[in-house]
């Protein structure tokens, strides 16, 4: 089945490591996201790419990292700069084009946890 | 920042009745969204409208968009309790079409 998957879905870090989460999908979508989700909160975006080897920051970029060496994968690294990581991450797709006309399609999300 | 203000913040009802949650923004867009979300998991796109619509419908959904409020409402008619999720809007515009903006979202609980 077409889709995006997430891994772990479930991690446990220490402070001051880095870590990285992963985003694959078989959707055949030019972009991709990574969006942060904090009770409360709503999704913040963090990083988006419209095309492959190319990326942009969205609003809270700052203590993380991403790379986009295939169209079908967006891994995310959380460094140790990222003062509070704990949260919810979620990565999207979307087809050629941008959301004009499109919607997001969202994976199942990975639940970082800082100990 | 937030472009999206979902109101209420949670909503409970009973099973068969409807359900209407709103949302407002601040700037000018392209289209907005509504995404449901179960606890825990990813969000699921519901209805996309552009902001030349002013309503739409998909199944038991209806979706309206006034622009001159800056404002939507999503109406879910004859509710189940297998809609208890969180429903949050989203828009597009501000000059980048790959970013959607989301709000904070209404939680509906739906009593069997």
């Amino acid at each position: 089945d077409g889709g995006i998957t997430q891994s772990p879905k479930y991690l446990f870090r220490k402070e001051g490591q880095n870590v990285t989460l992963s985003c694959e999908q078989n959707l055949n979508h030019d972009a991709m996201y990574w969006y942060r989700q904090d009770p409360g909160q709503g999704l913040r975006l963090i990083y988006y790419s419209q095309i492959v080897n190319d990326f942009q920051k969205g609003d809270i970029a700052e203590g993380y990292s991403v790379s986009r060496e295939k169209k079908e994968s967006f891994p995310l690294t959380v460094t140790s700069a990222q003062k509070n990581p704990t949260a919810f991450y979620l990565c999207a797709s979307s087809p050629q084009g941008g959301l004009d006309t499109g919607e997001l399609f969202f994976g199942e999300g990975s639940r970082l946890t800082v100990l | 920042s937030q472009q999206g203000e979902e109101d209420p913040q949670a909503l409970s009802i009973q099973e068969g009745e409807n359900a209407t949650m709103n949302c407002s923004y601040k700037t000018s867009i392209n289209n907005l969204q509504w995404y449901r979300q179960n606890s825990g998991r990813g969000l699921v796109h519901l209805i996309l409208i552009r902001s030349n619509e002013r309503e739409k419908h998909s199944g038991r959904l209806r979706v309206t968009l006034d622009t001159s409020k800056k404002s939507s409402s999503l109406l879910i008619t004859a509710s189940r309790a297998a809609d208890t999720a969180s429903y949050f809007c989203a828009t597009v515009g501000g000059g980048s079409n790959y970013k959607l903006t989301f709000g904070k979202g209404t939680l509906l609980t739906v009593n069997p």
